[in-house]
């Protein structure tokens, strides 16, 4: 069970939009549409951002959006702001054994 | 609202055995999944291992296989990780949380197990 990889690091000035990708195989992320994101700001607990790859809990501004193409799905923050600054993690459904696969995480960074 | 809250970590030498608990609060505990996810000092998320409604289905990552347990009590609104033979890459946090669908939510706020002698 490999973690999903994902960019170490990503940055923007506020306003400006950032994308996040998360890599896997045919056997998570492109075989199901169960790909979720969490923020986690260090210290606090983690937050569901987007689950089912595009779907996004009340209470999560528009800002943020899910998408997948293949074995990559991607989250993508509009118009960045200071608060938006965390750890970010995609999730996927791994089948067999009902088993699940956080990616690697990516830290974002507002300039 | 819905909470989570776990307690149980502490220090324990490697080959040590340490009980995780969960105590779940503002939801019908008894309809959900359960799972517990870890973070290692510096690293990423761990899924660790989710349990069934009525916990007769447990599922674990590989690295705990026959170390680690999970269960319920839905009468205590609880669950529950058992950890034996503990090493040290089985430091982390350990966050409790209710799995809806193919999703986590909410999340605990951990509870830190050091494994060192």
């Amino acid at each position: 069970q490999s973690a999903l990889t994902q960019p170490p690091s990503a940055s923007g000035s506020p306003g400006q939009s950032v994308t996040i990708s998360c890599t896997g195989t045919s056997s998570d992320v492109g075989g199901y549409d169960y790909v979720s994101w969490y923020q986690h700001h260090p210290g606090k607990a983690p937050k569901l951002m987007i689950y089912e790859v595009s779907k996004r809990p009340s209470g999560v501004p528009d800002r943020f959006s899910g998408s997948k193409s293949g074995n990559t799905a991607s989250l993508t923050v509009s118009g960045l702001q200071a608060e938006d600054e965390a750890d970010y993690y995609c999730n996927s459904y791994a089948g067999r054994s009902n088993k699940y696969v956080f990616g690697s995480g990516t830290k974002l960074t507002v300039l | 609202e819905v909470q989570l809250v776990e307690s149980g970590g502490g220090l324990v030498q490697p080959g040590g055995s340490l009980r995780l608990s969960c105590a779940a609060s503002g939801f019908t505990f008894s309809d959900h999944w359960m799972t517990w996810v870890r973070q290692a000092p510096g690293k990423g998320l761990e899924w660790v291992a989710n349990i069934r409604q009525g916990g007769n289905e447990k599922y674990y990552v590989d690295s705990v296989k026959g170390r680690f347990t999970i269960s319920r009590d839905d009468a205590e609104k609880s669950v529950y990780l058992q950890m034996n033979s503990l090493r040290a890459e089985d430091t982390a946090v350990y966050y409790c949380v209710r799995r809806l669908g193919s999703w986590f939510d909410p999340w605990g706020q951990g509870t830190l197990v050091t494994v060192s002698s």
